[in-house]
């Protein structure tokens, strides 16, 4: 089975500078998709962005960047010039291709504080 | 937002009662799912749906069920509220497409006295 292992339950980071999430998965797949998903205190999560395992090239959402790593099994998530709103638990997951039917599976989230 | 909605937001209610939550999607997703947060915000799968009439259990033993009787209709209910069961939930759905990104509700809150 699939695992997703995020090894730093909290993190912080002050408003304007950059930090990176990390995220590491066990499979023996190798047609896969990860995700980064971001849940703020509200409690609705959100996609933030989305990398194919097919894909060489690291996918960009603004100032959300991942440096994907298919050998060492490694999807790190980089917020550059961090803002207040980005204050929030940040989940990594992973999804098989070879099924439509198969649920994420989740990491267990590092919470993000942006500091003033 | 993604069209996906919860009711309750916040439920508090005493041991023995039956409660349901529901969760409804407007995107048309053959997929639904069901996720107990733990306090330090784990998410922990307790059902999921791959269309109308059909369930299965997830990875955490639950002593609520499902129904999918609709689409867009998803509810989790708890014959006989426990304390044990007071947790955050959340619904969320997909598409049988991949990438299949699941969309997730903004949660119900549950406290059970």
């Amino acid at each position: 089975a699939q695992t997703v292992t995020q090894s730093q339950p909290e993190m912080s980071v002050q408003e304007a500078e950059t930090v990176t999430l990390s995220c590491t998965y066990d499979t023996s797949e190798s047609d896969y998709y990860l995700f980064w998903y971001k849940q703020p205190p509200s409690r609705q999560m959100i996609l933030v962005i989305r990398q194919e395992a097919y894909k060489q090239q690291n996918a960009t959402e603004n100032r959300f960047s991942v440096n994907f790593q298919k050998a060492a099994k490694s999807f790190s998530l980089k917020i550059s010039d961090s803002q207040l709103g980005d204050a929030a638990m940040y989940f990594c997951a992973y999804r098989s291709a070879r099924s439509g039917n198969t649920p994420l599976v989740f990491g267990k989230g590092t919470r993000l504080s942006v500091i003033a | 937002e993604a069209d996906i909605y919860q009711t309750p937001r916040y439920l508090v209610i005493g041991t023995g009662k039956k409660i349901t939550l529901e969760c409804s999607q407007t995107m048309g997703h053959d997929k639904m799912y069901w996720y107990q947060q733990d306090p330090g915000m784990e998410l922990h799968l307790i059902h999921y749906s791959y269309g109308v009439n059909s369930t299965e259990k997830g990875d955490l033993s639950s002593e609520s069920t499902v129904s999918r009787i609709r689409t867009e209709h998803f509810p989790l209910t708890l014959e006989s509220a426990r304390p044990s069961h007071t947790s955050q939930y959340l619904c969320a759905s997909s598409t049988g497409w991949l990438p299949g990104e699941q969309f997730f509700g903004p949660g119900t809150r549950l406290t059970v006295l």
